[in-house]
């Protein structure tokens, strides 16, 4: 089975400033997906980013991107430029790969980190 | 817009009483998920299911039921056998083609045991 720890139950960021979040997973898996979430007060749960394994290119999307470090089994999301939006809670997320095809591709969930971007 | 309606948005129901909460997707996706969220955890997985008239449990089966009689709808049934059901829950789903494996999340049901 695999596991996700999220060791920051809580952090603040002044607007503007970057952020790092952590994110550790054990598995004994060699080709899985990672993924982050972010659910804001509304609840809604909402992709931020994905990265597969097998590529070692570290994934961006505009002002997010992760320091993946497949040895250690660290995912890290930093976010730069912080804004109010971005207050919420950031899951980090773990799904296998299914070489068959057939597999429930289902996500295992970290307990999350509450972020606050401060004015 | 295609998406993921979940229904009713808020539901209280007395200990004893089975309730249904509503899931419809419009993306066309073949796999759909519930999950449970309760404070200070992640998403725990209820039920999934790939195709029509196919579902597995999860790690958290115990106490729900769920049918998959249509593509589109996916519903889960909170019985008076779940001990503990007030917790907030996501419906998801996800397209069945290589590489689009991204849960795509409804807006969620909150459900209260009075």
């Amino acid at each position: 089975a695999q596991t996700v720890t999220q060791s920051q139950p809580e952090m603040s960021v002044q607007e503007a400033e970057t952020v790092t979040l952590s994110c550790t997973y054990d598995t004994s898996e060699n080709n899985y997906y990672l993924f982050w979430y972010k659910q804001p007060p509304s609840r809604q749960m909402i992709l931020v980013i994905r990265q597969e394994a097998y590529k070692q290119q570290n994934a961006t999307e505009n002002r997010f991107s992760v320091n993946f470090q497949k040895a250690a089994k660290s995912f890290s999301l930093k976010i730069s430029d912080s804004q109010l939006g971005d207050t919420a809670m950031y899951f980090c997320a773990f799904m296998k790969h299914e070489s068959s095809g057939a597999g429930s591709y289902q996500l295992t969930f970290g307990k999350g980190t509450k972020l606050s971007v401060i004015p | 817009d295609g998406g993921i309606t979940q229904s009713p948005k808020y539901l209280f129901r007395k200990e004893g009483q089975n309730v249904t909460l509503s899931c419809e997707q419009n993306l066309n996706h073949d796999a759909m998920y519930w999950y449970r969220q309760d404070p200070g955890q992640g998403l725990r997985l209820i039920y999934y299911s790939q195709i029509v008239n196919d579902f597995q449990k999860g790690d958290i089966a115990e106490g729900y039921s769920v049918s998959r009689e249509k593509k589109e709808s996916f519903p889960l049934t909170v019985t008076s056998a779940q001990k503990n059901p007030t917790a907030f829950y996501l419906c998801a789903s996800r397209r069945d083609i290589t590489g689009a494996n991204v849960l795509t999340f409804g807006a969620g049901s909150r459900l209260t045991v009075l």
